[in-house]
């Protein structure tokens, strides 16, 4: 059973919009979230983080929103650049870490 | 400084036979992780060591897996009597600490294909 869940296997964006990547998980005892991105080939490299205990964290062009009630979270791009493009796991940390299936960004210039 | 490293980076193998995969974690890093991302999948959870605890096996999806981590660095996942159903991608991550506030660092992954 899927207990993260990105519901969206691909976004297009237009370069200098917003992209917003979503994420929903069922467990209320997951405590800490993580955003990963990935390039073809490579593994994936650690984005952005945030603590349940907050519903927000910021880190320059990238903001990830907690919404605990909902048991949401989303990721915000701003501006998206074409070299956003990629695929963005989302993760929750329990007992051990739970991945989402992955949702593919393209920017496109 | 120097990353997690996989090896070999690409594996094809006959049905039956068995792999050895190879993970060299970050020095320092007191947990390592292996997944696999089987086409079009999400990151599957295999197994989870920390420090000198008892692995976290629970996402082992068979007896014919198994995976070691000698003197607390280097990592081995063995694959026995493989199946076409093993062809994947097998992710190995390390960590500071335990899964509760510490981000993984990612190794380039293997690519197992059993024909």
């Amino acid at each position: 059973d899927q207990q993260v869940k990105q519901n969206s296997p691909s976004l297009s964006v237009q370069e200098g919009r917003i992209s917003i990547l979503n994420c929903d998980y069922t467990n209320s005892m997951f405590d800490y979230f993580l955003w990963y991105k990935k390039y073809p080939a490579e593994g994936p490299t650690f984005l952005i983080s945030i603590s349940s205990i907050k519903d927000k964290n910021e880190d320059g062009r990238f903001t990830v929103f907690l919404n605990k009630s909902a048991k949401h979270l989303s990721l915000h791009i701003v501006p998206s650049q074409p070299g956003d493009s990629a695929v963005y796991f989302c993760a929750a940390s329990g007992n051990q870490f739970y991945f989402g299936t992955g949702t593919s960004l393209t920017v496109i210039p | 400084g120097a990353g997690v490293s996989q090896s070999p980076s690409n594996k094809v193998t006959e049905k039956g036979k068995d792999v050895e995969l190879r993970c060299d974690p970050i020095s320092g890093h007191t947990a390592l992780y292996w997944y696999r991302q089987s086409l079009g999948q999400g990151l599957e959870f295999l197994i989870y060591f920390q420090g000198n605890s008892a692995p976290d096996k629970s996402g082992l999806p068979s007896d014919r897996f198994s995976a070691e981590r000698t003197g607390g660095s280097v990592s081995t996942l063995t694959i026995q009597r493989t199946q076409q159903e093993d062809s994947a991608v097998y992710l190995c991550a390390s960590s500071l600490g335990g899964t509760r506030g510490y981000e993984q660092y990612f190794g380039p992954g293997t690519r197992l294909t059993v024909t």
